[in-house]
């Protein structure tokens, strides 16, 4: 059965950055691509952006120029790293992988990351 | 981008009725377009893909059409555990998109 499991800091302070990874098992993660997605009251769900086991990336032009997406295939994880953030990055953040038919099919259960001082 | 409006934004029903909600994408483009079912403190869970077609496990209750630049979710035969926010989402053009939410509740 496909897992995925996002860990890293619940709190981060303004202007530092995000740092998240998701843990992928019973799948092998060179096989998909794999997805980022935040959640807020405010904003909603918004696509972050997607890795692929071969490095290439695609983000959000909203973040683009503040996000870092990563993957390693040693350890099945992928990263998200999210540069100079705000109150307004404050959100739940989900890792999810990308099925064939464009969708998200399997998703982590979700961190709550909040950006305070 | 392609904005998602999804109407109503939230609906009361009973069990056993039908419940239809509506994503109008903001211009027109391929059926790349997914719903998700999501309950209070849990991830969203994958219902329809490509429009159309269902993923595996999800109820025959649920269906997916389109027309045009409308996406519609059906829910026939409303059952207790049905009650929930459902969004749809655009995977037609970067970046994918998805629509503000409908929350289904019990009248």
């Amino acid at each position: 059965q496909v897992q995925l499991q996002e860990s890293g800091p619940g709190l981060v302070k303004p202007s530092e950055t995000l740092s998240l990874t998701c843990t992928v098992s019973g799948d092998s993660i060179n096989t998909n691509y794999f997805t980022w997605i935040r959640q807020s009251p405010g904003k909603g769900l918004e696509w972050i952006g997607y890795v692929y086991y071969s490095g290439t990336t695609k983000s959000n032009p909203s973040l683009e120029s503040r996000v870092s997406l990563s993957i390693d295939t040693s350890k099945n994880q992928f990263s998200l790293r999210l540069n100079a953030v705000t109150a307004a990055d404050t959100a739940i953040y989900y890792c999810a992988r990308q099925s064939g038919g464009a969708a998200l099919d399997y998703w982590g259960p979700g961190t709550l990351v909040t950006v305070s001082s | 981008d392609i904005q998602m409006t999804q109407s109503p934004s939230s609906v009361s029903a009973s069990v056993g009725d039908r419940v239809t909600i509506t994503c109008r994408a903001s211009q027109e483009s391929s059926s790349w377009v997914s719903w998700y079912q999501q309950k209070p403190g849990t991830a969203p869970k994958l219902l329809i893909y490509a429009a159309y077609t269902k993923e595996s496990g999800v109820p025959s209750r649920f269906s997916g059409s389109a027309s045009g630049t409308d996406f519609t979710l059906t829910i026939n035969n409303l059952q207790p555990e049905d009650f929930a926010t459902y969004f749809c989402q655009q995977a037609n053009s970067f970046p994918w998109t998805f629509g503000q939410g409908t929350k289904v509740e019990i009248k």
